[in-house]
Parts: C-alpha cells; structure tokens; sequence
C-alpha cells in the first residue's frame, strides 16, 4: 500500500502542553502536506513543505520534513482545546498524479 | 459563500438503490476529487478531473460513475448501492496542480441498509 502512516494513531494532552505527531511515507515525493479535519466536517489544509525544505513555521504549528528517513514531524505548541481534531499528512507520491493521505492521528486537547 | 458544498449532506439508503451526491465549487477552481473515508477514517482518492476531464479514476466499482457537467461541478451517481459503500464522501478541489493543496468540502454521510 502507498499510505503513509502517523505516530501515534492518538494523543490526549492537556491544554497548554505541547503535541508532536509524526508521518513516514514510503516513496519519493515534491512535497508533504498537513491537513486538519475536526469531527464531522471536511478536511483543512494547514501547512505545505516542499521537499528541499527541512523545517516550515506557521503560526503555532512546526512542521519538519527530512527526505533520508521518509519522515515528516507536526509540532503544534501552546494546545488549546479546539486543536482536538484529527490530523493527516499527505504526499504527493512522484510516481502517481495524486496526494496519498496518511492513517491519521488523533488529538485530543483537554482544558 | 461556501468554497466546496456538497448535498445532501446525510444519505440513508437501502441495498439496491441508486442515489447521487452533488459538490460545487466557488474557488474558480480547475481540478476536482472525490474521496471516501471509510469508518477507520482511511481516506482514498476515487476520482479527479480536471476542467470536465477525467484523470484519474482509481480501482473504484464501475457502479460509481462522477460526471462534470462544468468545471465548478463534480457529481457522484452510485448505483446498485451496496452495504460496503457505507463511508463518508469528500468532494475537494484544487487550483490546477493535481498534487497541490486541496480543498474540502463538509462530506457526504452514507449508510447504506
């Protein structure tokens, strides 16, 4: 299978603290996506690292990138409680003319 | 203004049954999906077109079939509905590049019965 996969599938952390998810993914790529998607909607691009890229700052979100291991970090610091959502990575495998989503962590933030 | 709309945003159905799902996109955007999350939220791509065309078009039952009639509009006939078809359909679009960031709509919820 092309799908990536996230670590840990699910994180509950207090308010506050910091969270960390990773994705490996398996192929060469242009470029690695994070997305967003709360319970019961659509799923909402937050960050896009292009493969020559090693780190990408937006807001309280970290994302890292690093080709060699075919892995890719999101750190978003300060966790409020409406960052509980699930959270995705995406590739865009050179091989094919598409995005590969990952399994997906979920993240639960408590107040 | 929604960017990716997608109706009706609940479907129950029986086995058998044909319904369809509509998305309109208001980003001027070319390139339009479809994906399916199935219950242990795996998303996979369906289908994608780009300006009316089809590019892709994944190892999905002929029993589903998008049509373009434009290039804001991207909708899913699925015939013969069947239990395993239950998921959650996101239609998405995209401003040209294939690979690029995405844009979802709020999904279809179908159950099938």
């Amino acid at each position: 299978s092309q799908q990536g996969e996230e670590d840990p599938q699910a994180l509950s952390i207090q308010e506050g603290e910091n969270a960390t998810m990773n994705c490996s993914y398996k192929t060469s790529i242009n470029n690695l996506q994070w997305y967003r998607q709360n319970s019961g909607r659509g799923l909402v691009h937050l960050i896009l690292i292009r493969s020559n890229e090693r780190e990408k700052h937006s807001g309280r979100l970290r994302v890292t990138l690093d080709t060699s291991k075919k892995s890719s970090s999101l750190l978003i610091t300060a966790s409020r409680a409406a960052d509980t959502a699930s959270y995705f990575c995406a590739t865009d495998d050179t091989g094919f003319q598409k995005l590969v989503f990952g399994t997906g962590t979920r993240l639960l933030v408590s107040p | 203004d929604t960017a990716v709309s997608q109706t009706p945003k609940y479907l129950v159905t029986q086995m058998g049954n044909d319904k369809s799902i509509k998305c309109e996109q208001n980003l001027g955007h070319d390139t339009m999906y479809w994906y399916k999350q199935d219950s242990k939220k795996f998303l996979k791509i369906m289908f994608s077109y780009n300006n009316k065309e089809l590019i892709i078009n994944e190892t999905v039952p002929n029993r589903f079939s998008p049509k373009s009639p434009d290039k804001a509009h991207l909708n899913l006939h699925i015939n013969s509905l069947e239990l395993g078809d239950s998921a959650v359909y996101f239609c998405a679009s995209s401003p040209g590049q294939v690979k690029g960031t995405q844009y979802f709509g709020p999904g279809t919820r179908l159950l099938v019965l």
